[in-house]
């Protein structure tokens, strides 16, 4: 369980901070990607890096931006969020991106917009 | 209507008692997963079941895809509270094979 490592693990921010979320896979994948899930809804994929090139962004809006700067490690930079950011973003890994490779998940990070 | 329906949302069990937790996509499935989450933390991968009448186990939690109706059903025996938690199943689908869609997820709670 220890394959996919995320921090803070919690986050409290006003809306015009700028903070960032980290995620660090120690399982030798090529795939990382970031979700959201918020209450009562589905986990929404936000974005998908394959060899540290982003393949995916599910129409995020600009306030979230990621950076892949190696197979290991992704950030979350977060600026000017808004109350309705809040939720649990989780960060997940697999071997290939696409296919049916099983993605396994970090803790996640809960965050809270004030 | 979602494209990944869990059913039930909610399920409140006596310890021991058996269970069962389903999962219907709309489209044509290539791979399903069965996750689970304790409240607030990440998914811990259960089992992946990629072809029609395909069953597996991991301890006391069971899992089968029927292929025809686009579904699968997850069931636990004997349950425990240890078993409590978010079951969430996702999928992999015709139109988005490269993206992993995700059911609303069905709330265990297993009363001692």
């Amino acid at each position: 369980e220890t394959g996919v490592t995320q921090t803070p693990r919690h986050l409290v921010m006003g809306m015009t901070n700028k903070k960032s979320l980290k995620c660090e896979q120690h399982l030798g994948h090529n795939a990382m990607y970031w979700y959201k899930q918020s209450a009562k809804k589905p986990l929404e994929l936000m974005f998908v890096y394959s060899l540290e090139e982003r393949v995916e962004n599910n129409s995020v809006p600009s306030r979230f931006s990621p950076e892949c700067p190696n197979s290991s490690h992704l950030f979350l930079h977060l600026h000017t969020l808004q109350p309705e950011d809040s939720a649990l973003y989780l960060c997940a890994s697999s071997r290939v991106f696409g296919g049916t490779d099983t993605q396994y998940f970090g803790p996640g990070t809960r965050l809270t917009v004030l | 209507s979602q494209e990944l329906e869990q059913s039930p949302q909610s399920l409140i069990v006596q310890e021991g008692k058996n269970l069962t937790i389903n999962c219907t996509s709309s489209k044509t499935l290539y791979g399903l997963y069965w996750y689970k989450q304790k409240y607030g933390e990440g998914l811990i991968f259960l089992m992946m079941l990629q072809k029609g009448g395909e069953e597996k186990s991991h301890e006391k939690i069971t899992a089968k895809l029927d292929e025809k109706k686009q579904q699968s059903s997850l069931h636990i025996t004997a349950s425990q509270p240890s078993h409590a938690g978010i079951y969430l199943c996702g999928a992999v689908r015709s139109g988005s094979a490269r993206q992993l869609t995700f059911g609303s997820g069905t709330q265990l709670t297993v009363l001692p």
